[in-house]
């Protein structure tokens, strides 16, 4: 029973062309976010959706697109990909404030 | 700016000993704190929180302490198992802001 999933778990794909990362959650949480894994290993916030709506934006380009059309549901959408996008992205849900946040296994997203 | 830092990349500990992570913060907004354990091609995973009215925050084996006067927070594993072997990452938030700010993680590593 995973909780919080990611599809799918590897991504290799060349420069230039459109993505797409699904992400679900089973826990009933009304909050999704991503977050992005660099070659440095910071993970760093994205985006937050709180009832499908969003609530944070960290000055990502908007070449990126999240889409949440239920609030089980949170995918990211990446057009025009480029190097600098290589990371891990991972997927993460929680109910509320001072509550854990939990994670899906991540995605790993491979520029060539 | 990295809010939240993590100055050992990494630590080797004998099992049955104690395993003592520290974590740094600068921002003195901060009120909810995290620890989440990494394996690979995984996702972080929780382990416990504790929120700034607290100075300790016990369960099992795993005892966080929080001295605010000092901006330090700091994860107490006893005894330390070889299945402790993994990256941990301290993460901090502040209240209503519904986003996690990750330390860049230390790789503990237990010895048999």
């Amino acid at each position: 029973d995973t909780a919080v999933s990611q599809t799918p778990k590897y991504l290799v794909t060349q420069m230039g062309n459109d993505k797409s990362i699904k992400c679900e959650q089973n826990l009933g949480h009304d909050t999704m976010y991503w977050y992005k894994q660099d070659s440095k290993k910071f993970l760093k916030i994205m985006f937050s959706y709180n009832n499908k709506e969003l609530i944070i934006n960290e000055t990502v380009p908007n070449r990126f697109s999240p889409k949440s059309p239920d609030k089980a549901h949170l995918n990211l959408h990446i057009n025009s990909l480029e190097l600098g996008d290589s990371a891990v992205y991972f997927c993460a849900s929680s109910q509320g404030v001072f509550q854990p946040q939990h994670f899906g296994d991540g995605t790993r997203l491979s520029i060539l | 700016d990295q809010q939240v830092k993590q100055n050992s990349p990494s630590l080797s500990v004998q099992e049955g000993r104690i395993s003592i992570l520290n974590c740094d913060y600068t921002n003195s907004m901060f009120d909810y704190f995290l620890w989440y354990k990494k394996y690979p091609a995984e996702g972080p995973t929780f382990l416990i929180s504790i929120s700034s009215i607290k100075d300790k925050n016990e369960d099992g084996r795993f005892t966080v302490f929080l001295n605010k006067s000092a901006k330090h927070l700091s994860l107490h594993i006893v005894p330390s198992q070889p299945g402790d072997s993994a990256v941990y990452f301290c993460a901090a938030e502040i209240q209503g802001a519904q986003k996690l700010v990750f330390g860049q993680g230390t790789r503990l590593t237990i010895n048999p």
